[in-house]
């Protein structure tokens, strides 16, 4: 099972702020998914990279994947309260039913 | 109906009751999932089931006993839990189980929030 760090734990921003999330390991894997799970509900996936240096853009969202497909962080551009919750990034190792995810990073946007 | 839908969003139960959670998925998935989420924990995988057969059980108590009796439905029943499996549950689907780099991206419900007391 990878482990993975995600940081930081909280982050409490004004709304039109700019933000970036990380999530580490210190293992290679081969695609990573972003969820983002609002209060009283499931996570939802936002994306997946596959490739490394791979970057995908979602509206005010900028996800990005490591080089060496060890890391990938999550840029959010004028957050919005709507933007608040908590972000999970999640990876899969080969031949494993595991979909292993990270604690979180529980964002709050305060209008 | 759409998506992946879960009852009841709430139970409180003592440790001697038993209790059932369900799951309904909408989506024409092959796989269903459950997994625990607990305070200043990451997700757990509990269960795994690919066209109603297990093929993933990680190392969960017995007081959980999963069923799934058909690729759209998925139970999880509960007896004699212990006030540590307090958490919320979730149950998830996908077109096809999660494996590598056959990443079928998973659709949550909205979970159960259980308390032991």
């Amino acid at each position: 099972t990878q482990l993975l760090e995600q940081s930081p734990q909280f982050l409490s921003i004004q709304e039109g702020e700019n933000l970036t999330v990380y999530c580490n390991s210190s293992s290679v894997f081969s695609s990573l998914q972003w969820y983002r799970q609002e209060p009283g509900e499931g996570p939802v996936l936002l994306v997946t990279v596959v490739t490394g240096g791979e970057v995908k853009k979602l509206k005010r969202l900028t996800f990005q994947f490591g080089d060496a497909r060890k890391d990938s962080s999550l840029h959010i551009t004028a957050a919005q309260p709507g933007d608040t919750g908590l972000y999970l990034c999640a990876v899969s190792g080969a031949g494993s039913y595991q979909l292993t995810f990270g604690k979180g990073t529980k964002l709050s946007v305060i209008p | 109906e759409t998506g992946v839908t879960q009852t009841p969003r709430h139970l409180v139960m003592g440790m001697t009751n038993k209790k059932s959670l369900k799951c309904e998925q909408h989506l024409g998935h092959n796989a269903m999932y459950w997994y625990k989420q607990s305070a200043k924990k990451p997700l757990e995988l509990m269960f795994v089931y690919s066209l109603e057969e297990r093929v993933e059980n990680n190392s969960v108590p017995s007081r959980f006993s999963p069923e799934c009796p058909n690729s759209s439905h998925l139970f999880l029943h509960l007896h004699t839990l212990q006030p540590e499996d307090s958490a919320l549950y979730l149950c998830a689907s996908s077109q096809e189980v999660v494996r590598g780099l056959d990443n079928s991206p998973l659709h949550f419900g909205n979970g159960t929030r259980l308390t032991v007391t």
